[in-house]
């Protein structure tokens, strides 16, 4: 069963704007991850936070973790048309199998 | 980083028919890999989990008659669509870990429909 409930479903942008997506779960975390996928494609891994972590940059990338809300958030600063794609968090509970939330569709125009 | 190749990335295949998707670790040993099914516009719902040397762990719901999953190597594990029907179109996407707790690497997925 999915993990997590994403927020929005869908975004639209402007180039240049940031976008920030929102994944809410259930139960308790080893850690929170990112992907990314492009339509028809494999998943990319963006970035880990793990359950002891509150917040963690990569580049442009930017995560929060709430465990007492059991809640996240991905920002992405400066958005692209690349970075036109699907967005998914997963997690990891007590095992080693990866669940994941219901994805966020960003849209990124020129 | 670590590298996980899926093959076929399409396939077409007649109704009742058996069709085989491979997925292999080329850099690294995967002593687990797990298979996902997504489809359109929907998040990836994980079919099973597939153990190297051992039987996969299929999710609830899942036939693991229809969908045989096997392991034989610590790089190689291999998932067969049995007599599939046209419900059994998707995208199937595996996926392993190099390292616990690490992020998880994806093959690029098999679109796989049945006509």
């Amino acid at each position: 069963s999915q993990q997590g409930e994403e927020d929005p479903q869908a975004l639209s942008i402007q180039e240049g704007e940031n976008a920030t997506m929102n994944c809410s779960y259930k139960t308790s975390i080893n850690n929170l991850q990112w992907y990314r996928q492009n339509s028809g494609r494999g998943l990319v891994h963006l970035i880990l936070i793990r359950s002891n972590e509150r917040e963690k940059h990569s580049g442009r990338l930017r995560v929060t973790l709430d465990t007492s809300k059991k809640s996240s958030s991905l920002l992405i600063t400066a958005s692209r048309a690349a970075d036109t794609a699907s967005y998914f968090c997963a997690s990891t509970g007590g095992g080693n199998k990866l669940t994941f939330g219901t994805g966020t569709q960003l849209k990124v125009e020129l | 980083g670590a590298v996980v190749s899926q093959h076929p990335s399409w396939v077409i295949c007649k109704s009742g028919t058996s069709v085989k998707i491979e997925c292999r670790s080329l850099d690294f040993q995967a002593t687990t890999m797990f298979w996902y099914r997504q489809f359109p516009k929907q998040s990836l719902m994980l079919m099973a989990t597939s153990n190297e040397g051992s039987k996969a762990t299929y999710e609830q719901g899942v036939e693991k008659d229809k969908f045989l999953i096997n392991h034989a190597s610590l790089t190689l594990s291999t998932l067969t669509v049995t007599s599939a029907h046209p419900e059994d179109s998707s995208f199937y996407i595996c996926s392993a870990s190099e390292e616990r707790d690490y992020g998880y690497t994806f093959g690029s997925g098999t679109r796989l429909t049945v006509v």
